[in-house]
Formats: C-alpha cells, structure tokens, sequence
C-alpha cells in the first residue's frame, strides 16, 4: 500500500514563528502536493510539484513555500505563521501517467498558530 | 472559476436503503471524476473514479457519469452505518496541469 507519511499529528505554533511541514511518501511517486482543509471552504491547492526541485504554485501560495529535493519528500514552509494559517494541511502524493489523477493523502497535520 | 458544487447535506438514510449523493461541475473540458471518503478526523481515500459518460460499479458503490448534463453522482446501496462520513466529489482541471478541483463534501449519516 502507498504510504503518505506527516511527521506530526497537532502543530501549535506561535505568530509569526518560521513552521516547517513534512511529508514523505514511499511509493517513489513523481507527483506531490499540499492542500488545507478548513470547514466550510474544503479542500485547497497550496503548492504541487511534478519532479524533484520543481514547485508550481497552487490556488492559494501566499504566505506559503515548498521544497523538493528528493523525490520522496515534500516540505511545506511557514515563512512567518499567522493566525489565518491555523487549518488541517493535507499532503498527497499520485503517481505519474493514466493514474496521475488518484491522489493518496498522509494523515494531515492540524496546525494551530496562536 | 472552475467550480465543483455539492449539497453539504447532511444526508441522512435508514440503514438498508440507497444513498444518492450528487455533484455538478463548471469545466466542460474536466475528463476524469472522482469520488473520495473521509471519515470525521481522517485524510480523505479515494473510492471510485469514472472516466466515461454511464455507471461504473464496484460492490456496493455506484458511479454515474452525465458529461452532457456535466454532473456526476455516487450510489450506495445497503447503506451500512460504517458508511457515515463526509463524500468529496473531485474533478481534473480541464486545463493543462489536471489537478483535481474538490467540492466541499457532503455529510452522510446513516442510522441503524
């Protein structure tokens, strides 16, 4: 089974604070992203990346950067936390060709930002 | 604005019975749908994806596709209460990068 892994479950950070997201994925897939969920508003594109050292921003990239230096790893950056950036981050990850489309979601990693 | 709209319900059925959940889409260039389950705390998995315009069935779960009508909906037959969760309808973006665009969920509760 693919396995998306978030390295924590709860996040409490304060404003202003530099947030690091990991996500890592064992399935050597080419594709990952990241989206936040909040109620009412759904899931939202942040940032994707199709390859290594490649980053393409999503429907909301402000406040937010990536990295990709390996394959298998996905980081999400804070540069400096706001309140309005407490949510549910989801990370994914789909493998390349006619199944690029099927996304497997890691945990999620509730960030609370005080 | 491509858009992916669903009734957040909550939908509620008796156990036993078929539940219908439903989703209309704005880009009529979207070619791949998908429906994913999320259980309350839980990442979204996905559980059934149609290409083509009619039904697709996997046990319990069925698909339909109406492209013309641009809608698709998702059938559960037997509901069973363990099928209680938020369904989340997604769509590729037509354009040329394909992620997938997310409705907002509908909320099924189904009662012993």
């Amino acid at each position: 089974d693919v396995k998306v892994t978030q390295s924590s479950r709860y996040l409490v950070k304060r404003t202003g604070e530099k947030v690091f997201l990991e996500c890592v994925q064992d399935m050597d897939h080419e594709n990952m992203f990241w989206y936040r969920q909040d109620p009412g508003l759904g899931l939202r594109l942040i940032y994707f990346s199709y390859d290594v050292k490649m980053k393409e921003k999503g429907d909301i990239p402000e406040g937010y950067s990536v990295s990709r230096e390996k394959k298998e790893r996905f980081s999400l950056i804070l540069e400096s936390a706001s309140t309005n950036q407490t949510s549910m981050y989801l990370c994914a990850s789909s493998p390349t060709g006619l199944s690029n489309e099927k996304l497997f979601f890691g945990s999620g990693t509730q960030l609370s930002v005080l | 604005q491509k858009e992916v709209e669903q009734n957040s319900g909550p939908l509620s059925v008796p156990e036993g019975a078929i539940a219908s959940l439903n989703c209309t889409y704005s880009d009529r260039g979207s070619q791949s749908f998908f429906w994913y389950r999320q259980y309350s705390g839980k990442s979204p998995e996905l559980i059934m994806f149609i290409y083509s315009n009619g039904d697709k069935e996997d046990g319990r779960f069925t698909a339909q596709l109406n492209k013309a009508s641009q809608y698709v909906s998702l059938l559960i037959r037997d509901s069973q209460p363990s099928d209680s969760a938020t369904y989340l309808c997604a769509v590729n973006d037509g354009g040329s990068q394909g992620n997938l665009i997310f409705g907002k969920g509908t909320k099924l509760s189904v009662k012993p």
